[in-house]
């Protein structure tokens, strides 16, 4: 299973966009990279998911340079209920693949 | 979307008694579910692999007797930790993915389980 390193920690200011950068430097050729958010005592939230180059749903923007061996999750406009845990993986989509959670992001948005 | 339940949210248990955990796919199928734990300010650990109608594979360091996984149906699998003590209170989260094009979003996880052991 591929190794992510991430910030361990952001802040910003609400309004403004973030961008949350996740090294992957082993990913291997069947891996996707998938982003989940997690709130105080909740179970973690899917965000975002892409295997190359850029994809972008209602919520963020995931950045996949050509060797994908890193990633960027961008939040535009966060608010102070983006204030959150935001976790890179990568690995496989089957639905019996394990997912290895890293340390995580722990962005803190204030006013 | 995919939903994934999970009971109870808050349980609080003696020392030296069992609690189940309970981790339905509310609408779709799962013949394989995962088991995390986490402690506070850290990141979810992979205790085990639920697999329906088979024994559960459990990661390295996790006690198989201790941590009871019963998947007995392909929306439903159990998590029961028997003889619990302090040190086991944690938070447990569970998750299932659909597969298929439902599946692309990744994996849904319930809400976890607040478990405290006095």
């Amino acid at each position: 299973l591929a190794k992510t390193t991430q910030p361990i920690s952001m802040d910003s200011y609400e309004g403004q966009e973030v961008n949350i950068t996740c090294s992957h430097n082993n990913i291997a050729t069947n891996d996707y990279i998938t982003w989940y958010q997690q709130f105080p005592s909740q179970g973690p939230r899917f965000i975002i998911q892409g295997y190359k180059t850029k994809v972008t749903n209602e919520v963020a923007s995931l950045f996949i340079p050509a060797d994908r061996k890193s990633s960027t999750l961008s939040l535009p406009r966060v608010s102070l209920s983006d204030t959150a845990v935001y976790y890179c993986l990568v690995g496989g989509t089957g639905t019996a693949s394990k997912l290895t959670f890293g340390t995580g992001t722990r962005l803190q948005v204030t006013l | 979307g995919a939903v994934v339940s999970q009971h109870p949210s808050r349980v609080i248990c003696k020392s030296g008694t069992s609690v189940k955990i309970e981790c339905r796919s509310l609408d779709f199928q799962a013949t394989t579910m995962f088991w995390y734990r986490q402690f506070p300010k850290q990141s979810l650990m992979l205790m085990a692999t639920s697999n329906e109608g088979s024994k559960a594979t459990y990661e390295q360091g996790v006690e198989k007797d201790k941590f009871l996984i019963n998947h007995a149906s392909l929306t439903l699998s159990t998590l029961t930790v028997t003889s619990a003590h302090p040190e086991d209170s944690s938070f447990y989260i569970c998750s299932a993915s659909p597969g298929g094009l439902r599946g692309s979003g990744g994996y849904t996880f319930g809400s976890g389980t607040r478990l405290t052991v006095v």
